[in-house]
């Protein structure tokens, strides 16, 4: 059981170039999340997707798109990347939220924008 | 969103009991209290979680101040594989649907032999 993968682990980036994160989860939950992490900032939500077709914009959405196509995946896209998306970047996800269920996260992916 | 106040860093011996103390004075009613915690170089991982009574599970416990102004995660026995930052969050729901985490910095706590 794999749990949730993220692809790449690393990535170097220079500015205004594009990027997709991919996000997979084998668990069949419903809710998935993108956070980015940065020092003195704890994680901070990015989008979410409540089920297969849907997202939503969640604390810090600007600059980065995502997609939902499939119910396991749940991919993060940045179209022009700026240094400020220098950032550890996690996903996660969870069974349903209604009873509280825990969130499952990646390992995460690191990226480096020049 | 209510907040949370945890130190920034504690310090245990290895084998010792370990109390990590979060402070959620604007906690409201329906706000659940979770524990994380994040290993280096991996990402958080589900502690534990609870309204209002006291929660055991393998990993530890959580006790939850009656009027919920407060909680208190402890690890019975520390080892070194405890040592990571420890996340006190409250999560809210969303409209709708979805509930968010909000992540406040943690307590990084440090096992010694």
């Amino acid at each position: 059981n794999a749990g949730v993968t993220q692809t790449p682990k690393f990535r170097v980036l220079k500015t205004g170039q594009s990027m997709t994160l991919l996000c997979a989860q084998d668990m069949n939950h419903e809710y998935m999340y993108w956070y980015r992490q940065d020092p003195g900032m704890g994680l901070r939500l990015i989008h979410y997707s409540v089920g297969e077709g849907t997202t939503a914009k969640g604390e810090v959405p600007d600059g980065y798109n995502v997609s939902r196509l499939k119910k396991q995946n749940f991919l993060l896209g940045l179209e022009s990347a700026a240094p400020s998306q220098t950032s550890v970047y996690f996903c996660a996800s969870s069974l349903r939220t209604g009873d509280n269920s825990p969130l499952h996260f990646g390992n995460g992916t690191r990226l480096t924008v020049t | 969103d209510a907040k949370t106040t945890q130190p920034n860093s504690m310090e245990s011996n290895e084998e010792e009991p370990v109390h990590l103390p979060c402070n959620h004075s604007t906690i409201s009613g329906t706000d659940y209290i979770h524990w994380y915690r994040q290993l280096p170089s991996q990402g958080p991982e589900y502690v534990i979680h609870g309204l209002t009574s006291n929660v055991n599970n393998r990993m530890a416990s959580l006790a939850i101040a009656e009027d919920r102004k407060s909680s208190t995660l402890i690890l019975h026995r520390a080892t070194l594989r405890d040592a990571a930052v420890y996340y006190c969050i409250l999560r809210a729901s969303l409209t709708g649907t979805a509930s968010k985490l909000t992540f406040g910095t943690g307590t990084r706590l440090q096992v010694t032999l």
